[in-house]
């Protein structure tokens, strides 16, 4: 099993929808979450970090459920710029990261 | 405010061959790391380093090696390239403090012939 699981998508949504990921993680001792933005052929950009209390930036919520070891992010209103990979990123302490494979976006017109 | 800059962007190499993939970053970030990218699969961990003078191995250390010998610059040498380090190559910097995220550089496309 991954340590870090995400559904590879693609998800093709039209402009306007609401979207949301998931992934889950294997180790219950990991300590900080994070979703990043990948453009094509681009690096990954750090998007927003994930609490236990849930946190908003604008159209994106992100979620965290320690219990059930997934994390998930919302995007209402979806934009033709939201398109990208976003991936999900599990922290398990002393610079330990482990990044998932992302999941692929397309908004359409 | 240049952030993380990575040279080359793109690379050609022969079997056999060596070179050396540059990182350097202005924020004062004692965390640098070393990740590859490849398709289907998640970034992998090559190697990192917490401050000047300490590296470690990351998940996939192997053919590669690093120095941190100042703050700023973090090299990756590749000492004999092979078919399988084609990959796509980040740097990526942090505060010491791992809940603060990454800062990846743009990347530098390997190809070994």
């Amino acid at each position: 099993r991954k340590e870090v699981e995400q559904d590879p998508g693609p998800f093709n949504v039209p402009e306007g929808a609401t979207v949301a990921f998931n992934c889950t993680y294997s180790n219950s001792a990991s300590q900080s979450f994070f979703w990043y933005r990948q453009d094509c052929r681009k690096e990954p950009k750090l998007l927003m970090s994930v609490y236990s209390s849930g946190n908003e930036d604008g159209r994106f919520t992100a979620q965290l459920n320690r219990a059930s070891q997934y994390i998930s992010l919302l995007i209402r209103d979806s934009k033709l710029s939201d398109s990208a990979t976003y991936l999900c990123v599990v922290n398990t302490g002393g610079f330990k990261t482990i990044f998932g494979a992302g999941t692929r976006l397309f908004v359409k017109a | 405010n240049a952030g993380v800059t990575q040279t080359p962007k793109f690379q050609v190499l022969k079997t056999g061959q060596s070179m050396t993939l540059q990182c350097a970053q202005d924020m004062n970030h004692e965390y640098m790391s070393w990740y590859r990218q490849d398709p289907g699969m998640g970034l992998r961990l090559i190697h990192y380093s917490v401050g000047a003078g300490i590296t470690d191995q990351g998940e996939v250390p192997n053919g590669y090696n690093v120095s941190r010998s100042t703050t700023e610059d973090f090299p990756l040498r590749l000492l004999s390239a092979a078919p399988s380090q084609t990959s796509v190559y980040f740097c990526a910097s942090s505060h010491r403090t791992e809940s603060y995220g990454y800062t990846f550089g743009s990347g530098t496309r390997l190809t070994v012939v």
